[in-house]
C-alpha cells in the first residue's frame, strides 16, 4: 500500500499571505501514460471534499487560480499564493497510480492566524 | 451539472446492516466508474470500495472486505453500497465519487451512517 504523508498538520496563515503543503509517497505516481496521478482536495468545514487538483497540477473548472499544484516522482506541493478566508479548511492528497487501494494523505488544516 | 446524493444513512446497532444509495444525475452515469469513500468523525479520509462502469472490476479495502458489498443500477443512475455486520468503527460519513480524469472528480455530499447500541 502506498503512504501518502502531508505535512505541515496544520497551517496558521495570514490573511493575504502565501501557504504551502508538501505531501510525499512512498512510490513513485508516475504511470506508463505519461501522467503522475496525485491529485489535491479541500474540505471546507462542514462541506464534502471538493478535488482542486489533478495529475499535480491541473486545476479543475471553477478552481480559482491562486491554487497551484508542482512535484513529480513521489514529492509534491500544493500553494496558494495569496489566502483568503474562504480557503480554510482541510487539504488532502491522494495517490490514483497504485490501486486498490487508493490512499489519502492525512490532511494539513488551513486556518487564518 | 453533476450532482452524486447519498441516502440510506441513520442508526443501527453492531451487527446490523444497512444499504446506502447514490442518485446520480448531469451526467451518462454507465459510462463511468464509481467509488465509496468514508470519513470517521474528526478523521481524514478512507476509500473503501471501487466498481467499474460495466461492473466487470470491483475492488474493496482490506478494512469492509467480506462486510460491504458495492454495485450499480445503471438503468436507474445509482450506486448501491450494501454493508453487513457493522462494527462501531464503521460510524462515519459515507460518499460516492465518481472517477474521471486523475480520480474522484465529483463528490456527494454524504450520508451519516452511525453504529451504536
Amino acid at each position: 500500500e502506498v503512504v501518502m504523508t502531508q505535512s505541515p498538520l496544520s497551517l496558521p496563515v495570514t490573511l493575504g499571505q502565501p501557504a504551502s503543503i508538501s505531501c510525499r509517497s512512498s512510490q513513485s505516481l508516475l504511470y506508463s501514460d505519461g501522467n503522475t496521478y496525485l491529485n489535491w482536495f479541500q474540505q471546507r468545514p462542514g462541506q464534502s471534499p471538493r478535488r482542486l487538483i489533478y495529475h499535480v497540477s491541473n486545476r479543475d473548472s471553477g478552481v480559482p487560480d491562486r491554487f497551484s499544484g508542482s512535484g513529480s516522482g513521489t514529492d509534491f506541493t500544493l500553494k496558494i499564493s495569496r489566502v483568503e478566508a474562504e480557503d480554510v479548511g482541510v487539504y488532502y492528497c491522494m495517490q490514483g497510480r497504485h490501486w486498490p487501494p487508493f490512499t489519502f494523505g492525512g490532511g494539513t488544516k488551513v486556518e487564518i492566524k | 451539472e453533476v450532482q452524486l446524493v447519498e441516502s440510506g444513512g441513520g442508526l443501527v446497532q453492531p451487527g446490523g446492516s444497512l444499504r446506502l444509495s447514490c442518485a446520480a444525475s448531469g451526467f451518462t452515469f454507465s459510462y463511468y466508474s464509481m467509488n465509496w469513500v468514508r470519513q470517521a468523525p474528526g478523521k481524514g479520509l478512507e476509500w473503501l470500495s471501487y466498481i467499474s462502469s460495466s461492473s466487470n472490476t470491483i475492488h474493496y479495502a482490506d478494512s469492509v472486505k467480506g462486510r460491504f458489498t458495492i454495485s450499480r443500477d445503471d438503468a436507474k443512475n445509482s450506486l448501491f453500497l450494501q454493508m453487513n455486520s457493522l462494527r462501531d468503527e464503521d460510524t462515519a460519513v459515507y460518499y460516492c465519487t465518481r472517477d474521471a480524469t486523475g480520480n474522484f472528480d465529483h463528490w456527494g455530499q454524504g450520508t451519516l451512517v452511525t453504529v451504536s447500541s
